[in-house]
């Protein structure tokens, strides 16, 4: 139980396009989504938090209208690379929590590669 | 703000040998504590987690992680690995009233033969 799927798996789009990757909760309702960006060989760093039918909570540093999040069902959320740049390549997680515990499951990722 | 510190970049171990992992957290309240395990171009997988009680916690794949609160550490062991448990190891913390995590800087593990 407790699978998180993301999709697309990798991306490669040019500069100044927009792409969005989707991230489900395949098997149950998930209260709170979380986006993170992996750089290579680094720590994730956690980008915005969303709950289903409210806007998304973002981080410092973290460009809201760069990065759109829409999480419009208990089991679905997505995320926006609009106008996408090179600087925009790294490696996307999502993961998903049902409950007060803390305990997040983390979709498999998204390769994100601006040309 | 809580933070947590994994001081090994990386480690290097023979193939059937012990593994100890370390991971301290600053917080303080009694955080959860989580070890999360990471293949190359892949999501997380949990390894295990703790939220109260027996401070010792098994997991997955022979796994175990001891709280120690005197220490504010949480330490990931493994009496014998495999070949496979080659993997970024991230351990993380949250709060309670807060549903984020904080992840250390995680710590790449190799083995060789």
């Amino acid at each position: 139980g407790a699978v998180v799927s993301q999709h697309p798996s990798r991306v490669i789009c040019k500069s100044g396009t927009s792409v969005k990757i989707e991230c489900r909760s395949l098997d149950f309702q998930a209260t709170t989504m979380f986006w993170y960006r992996q750089f290579p060989k680094q720590s994730l760093m956690l980008m915005a938090t969303s709950n289903e039918g409210s806007k998304a909570t973002y981080e410092q540093g973290v460009e809201k209208d760069k990065f759109l999040i829409n999480h419009a069902s208990l089991t679905l959320s997505t995320l926006t690379v609009t106008s996408a740049h090179p600087e925009d390549s790294s490696f996307y997680i999502c993961s998903a929590t049902l409950d007060r515990y803390n305990e997040q499951f983390f979709g498999p990722g998204t390769r994100l590669t601006v040309l | 703000a809580q933070s947590v510190t994994q001081p090994d970049i990386h480690i290097t171990v023979s193939e059937g040998a012990s593994l100890e992992l370390r991971c301290n957290y600053s917080y303080g309240a009694t955080p959860y504590l989580f070890w999360y395990v990471q293949s190359p171009g892949q999501g997380l997988q949990l390894l295990l987690k703790y939220f109260s009680g027996d401070t010792l916690v098994q997991g997955i794949k022979g796994f175990e992680a001891e709280f120690k609160r005197s220490q504010s550490s949480f330490n990931l062991r493994k009496p014998s690995v495999h070949w496979s448990d080659a993997a970024e190891y991230f351990c993380a913390v949250g709060v309670v009233g807060n549903e984020k995590l904080t992840f250390g800087t995680g710590t790449r593990l190799t083995i060789i033969p």
